[in-house]
């Protein structure tokens, strides 16, 4: 069964640190894994997309890693801002069918302190 | 930001109403989605489209219905709410095959009592 599945389910750390998030998924065929930010009450916002021979990408302060053999991904951010406040969502696509199918992950529900 | 719409944002209704979640974008884009989202829980596709007249039922099933008669816009509807309907519903969008970005609208927040 394909899944996607995101550790911790929450985390609150202080401004101004570091924070890893964690996804393990275990769809197949594989195309593309992404990071998305969700703010409460909005649409999700796209942070980097990595293809299979990718293994590291960065945007801005976020920087993702994707180790396709293990079938994981994780999602760096780098000096914590409270606009970082949100679910950060990993989502994966296989390679199948037109579609291009998404599977989401539940989320990871970050909270910065000041 | 992307130029993708929903209205209402937010709706609350009785049960046994018709509703319409409207979604519309400016991009061109052929391929539109319909997720459902209950709060703490991973995002449910319920309907997605290739294009104009082309409409499929996604994983979760789902009581609403879809149409897509113009590429820009991607209405769904529910004949009768229940609160079993109620939930937060997201529509995306993305140009074409590949790997390209899905745009994200802002959500309706639906609320059957």
């Amino acid at each position: 069964k394909n899944q996607v599945e995101q550790s911790p389910q929450s985390l609150i750390i202080l401004e101004g640190k570091n924070c890893t998030l964690q996804c393990n998924y275990t769809v197949s065929p594989f195309s593309n894994l992404r990071w998305y930010k969700q703010d409460t009450g909005r649409g999700p916002v796209s942070l980097t997309i990595m293809t299979f021979s990718e293994n590291t990408k960065s945007n801005g302060r976020y920087t993702a890693t994707l180790d396709a053999d293990t079938k994981q991904s994780s999602l760096h951010i780098t000096a914590s801002q409270l606009s970082d406040s949100a679910s950060y969502i990993c989502v994966v696509s296989d390679r199948g069918s037109t579609l291009g199918r998404l599977y989401f992950g539940r989320g990871t529900q970050l909270t910065v302190w000041p | 930001e992307a130029d993708i719409y929903q209205t209402p944002r937010y709706l609350v209704i009785g049960t046994g109403k018709k509703i319409t979640l409207e979604c519309s974008q400016t991009m061109g884009h052929d391929k539109m989605y319909w997720y459902q989202q209950d709060p703490g829980m991973e995002l449910h596709l319920i309907h997605y489209s290739y294009g104009v007249n082309s409409t499929e039922k996604g994983d979760l099933s789902s009581e609403s219905t879809v149409s897509r008669i113009r590429t820009e816009h991607f209405p769904l509807t529910l004949e009768s709410a229940r609160p079993s309907h109620t939930s937060q519903y997201l529509c995306a969008s993305i140009p074409g095959q590949g790997l390209y970005e899905q745009y994200f609208g802002p959500g309706t927040r639906l609320t059957v009592t």
